[in-house]
């Protein structure tokens, strides 16, 4: 069964950077892979998206290897209110040349003051 | 605009009846994801429309569930009959093709169901 790996938890305080990575190993080759945010009671979020290299926005920044098969979302000095939960979002290929929608397991984030 | 507006916010229902889902997407979207939230299974992509086509129904977890999409500013989720194991929260989502992000959905707030 296609699917994505996350970690299920990540802490950090203030003012740093944080990583998140996501594996991917049988991801699409035709289709970006996204990230999105989740706060509690709220629906995600779409913060950034990619399809290879590098990509910056004013929030996030992805990197992905010339492979594909992972991504990492880079939030530079997180602050309180960027705790939340975070998943990346790509098109897996399932047995059978299926192709799938699939949201990763998603990664809770808690930012220390 | 408003985004995604889902209906209703909370659904407590008892096992057997029919619960219907409501979601009205972001006007001049062309696509309308319906997602599944728990616990257990995480988010998952029940079915999608473009242009009120179903695209993929794939993951529509049984015949109890149907989607329908009648017109390009209204969708349903349907499950009939329900059970407790279909307790989740259940999201709307809309994306437009060629404007902005190429995967950038836009998520309504959800419908919290409770089946008991």
């Amino acid at each position: 069964l296609a699917k994505t790996t996350q970690p299920i938890s990540m802490d950090s305080y203030e003012g740093q950077e944080v990583n998140i990575t996501c594996s991917h190993n049988n991801i699409a080759t035709n289709d970006y892979i996204t990230w999105y945010q989740q706060f509690p009671s709220q629906g995600p979020r779409f913060i950034i998206q990619g399809y290879k290299t590098k990509v910056t926005n004013e929030v996030a920044s992805l990197f992905i290897p010339a492979d594909r098969k992972s991504s990492t979302l880079s939030l530079p000095r997180v602050s309180l209110s960027d705790t939340a939960v975070y998943y990346c979002l790509v098109v897996l290929i399932s047995s059978g040349s299926a192709r799938q929608l699939t949201f990763g397991s998603g990664t809770q984030l808690t930012v220390l003051p | 605009d408003a985004g995604v507006i889902q209906s209703p916010r909370h659904e407590v229902t008892e096992m057997g009846q029919e619960v219907t889902l409501r979601c009205k997407p972001i006007s001049g979207h062309d696509y309308l994801f319906w997602y599944r939230q728990t616990m257990m299974r995480g988010l998952e992509l029940l079915i999608y429309f473009n242009n009120n086509v179903p695209i993929d129904d794939s993951g529509m977890p049984e015949d109890r569930f149907s989607a329908k999409m009648p017109n390009a500013s209204f969708s349903t989720l349907k499950i009939q009959p329900s059970e407790p194991r279909d307790s989740a929260v259940y999201f709307c989502a809309s994306r437009q093709t060629g404007f902005g992000s190429y995967n950038e959905q836009f998520f309504g707030p959800g419908t919290r169901l409770t089946v008991l």
